[in-house]
């Protein structure tokens, strides 16, 4: 599905370092979703976006912000990593509120040491 | 609050051999219903989707799913299943927000 890139591809980071990952779409899509997948956890909202600047949190925001300044963009920051975020991160995209589902990205894949 | 069950964790099979994977939700109203599928290392696709009408949903690859409303349930089947189906599936629902939310997933494994 090339309308929606998430970049780095994979990532290590120190304990307490902000990072940023980037998601990216071409589908001038409005609806935008950050969710983190951990085993035996299926995928979990973070946070996610109906529009520029309108955001909102997900099931499991703490720790986590975010950013929409422009429609194709969606940027994830872990403000302060910590271990227990590590995990591989999906972008996802809706042009309706979810009804009609969702495209992902390829993922990043986040550690945390 | 809207949440999904996938009861299966694991799933092991051989080639040609059928399959059934359980997906329950808790919310009783309309719903739209959907099934992706994680290969392994990839992101998720879309399977199949239910919206309305026709209980009994065909998706891509052979796979097919049948909505009941009775028993709140969307289960995943396919008559034979191939080695290439080796992946994770999850079943989802959007909540009353319509943010979808995911089961915890199946791993399916099949030996060839």
């Amino acid at each position: 599905d090339a309308g929606i890139t998430q970049s780095p591809r994979h990532k290590v980071t120190e304990t307490g370092t902000p990072v940023t990952l980037r998601c990216h779409q071409t589908e001038n899509h409005r609806y935008m979703y950050w969710y983190r997948q951990d085993p035996g956890h299926g995928l979990r909202l973070i946070h996610y976006s109906y529009g520029v600047k309108d955001t909102d949190k997900g099931e499991v925001s703490d720790g986590y912000s975010v950013s929409r300044s422009k429609t194709e963009d969606f940027l994830l920051t872990l403000e302060s990593a910590t271990s227990s975020q590590t995990s591989v991160y999906f972008c996802a995209i809706s042009d309706r509120a979810g009804a009609q589902g969702y495209t992902f990205g390829s993922g990043t894949r986040l550690t945390v040491v | 609050a809207q949440s999904v069950s996938q009861h299966n964790h694991h799933v092991i099979l051989s080639e040609a051999a059928s399959l059934e994977l359980g997906c329950n939700y808790s919310y009783g109203g309309t719903v739209n219903l959907f099934w992706y599928v994680q290969y392994p290392g990839q992101h998720l696709q879309l399977l199949l989707k239910y919206f309305s009408g026709d209980p009994l949903v065909k998706g891509i690859k052979g796979f097919e799913a049948e909505f009941i409303k009775s028993k709140f349930s969307f289960n995943l089947r396919k008559p034979s299943v191939q080695w290439s189906d080796t992946a994770e599936y999850f079943c989802a629902v959007p909540n009353q927000g319509g943010k979808l939310i995911f089961g915890q997933g199946t791993e399916l494994s099949v030996k060839p």
